[in-house]
């Protein structure tokens, strides 16, 4: 079966780093996104790994390792403004994304 | 303004009942999705296209219907067979150049209720 894990909730302090991980498990991989939603809003592209390493975008950064199926999503300089849900997901053989179930953020003053 | 739009923002379905969600985009992108997010969880994938008169079953497809009859519609129908249809329903499309391809642009999102 196809499956990507992250942790169901994390929660941080105003102005702290926080790292939310992705591991997964899919037939083929072409590609590791991050995505942000905000209740009742709709997602919102963040980010695209395509090649292990480091992507960089601002105070937000993507990190790939292939070999071990796994990623995470870095947010610096965390505002109260980055609480939201957020959203691996993996292109895997055919041409359509699989999401994780998502990670509930809350960043407390 | 580029962009993917949703209508309604909130439909009501009585039982037994056909409804149909509007998703229309004019970002000329060929792929677009349909997706179901019930509350505190991920999206699942009920039908998706590729390209115009062309489209296949995504995960929970049984219950919804699609056309594709032009590439910047994609209306998704909730049909009676569908049993729980309550949920917030997300249309996406994908394309673009280099860099861009793997990006899905989402639409605002129809959130359908029973009545």
């Amino acid at each position: 079966g196809q499956s990507l894990e992250q942790p169901s909730e994390v929660t941080a302090v105003e102005g702290a780093i926080v790292q939310i991980n992705c591991t997964y498990q899919t037939s083929g991989f072409y590609g590791l996104s991050w995505y942000q939603q905000h209740d009742g809003g709709a997602p919102t592209f963040l980010s695209y790994n395509a090649l292990d390493g480091l992507e960089e975008t601002g105070r937000f950064s993507s990190f790939l390792s292939r070999s071990d199926s796994y990623g995470y999503l870095l947010l610096q300089e965390l505002q109260m403004k980055d609480s939201a849900s957020y959203f691996c997901a993996v292109r895997d053989s055919s041409y359509k994304l699989i999401f994780g179930s998502g990670t509930r953020l809350l960043v407390r003053p | 303004d580029g962009g993917i739009t949703q209508s309604p923002k909130y439909l009501f379905r009585k039982e037994g009942q056909n409804v149909t969600l509007s998703c229309e985009q004019n970002l000329n992108h060929d792929a677009m999705y349909w997706y179901r997010q019930d509350p505190g969880q991920g999206l699942r994938l009920i039908y998706y296209s590729q390209i115009v008169n062309d489209f296949q079953k995504g995960d929970i497809a049984e219950g919804y219907s699609v056309s594709r009859e032009k590439k910047e519609s994609f209306p998704l129908t909730v049909t009676s067979a569908q049993k729980n249809p309550t949920a917030f329903y997300l249309c996406a499309s994908q394309g673009g150049g280099a860099g861009k391809q793997e990006t899905q642009y989402f639409g605002p999102g129809t959130r359908l209720l029973v009545l």
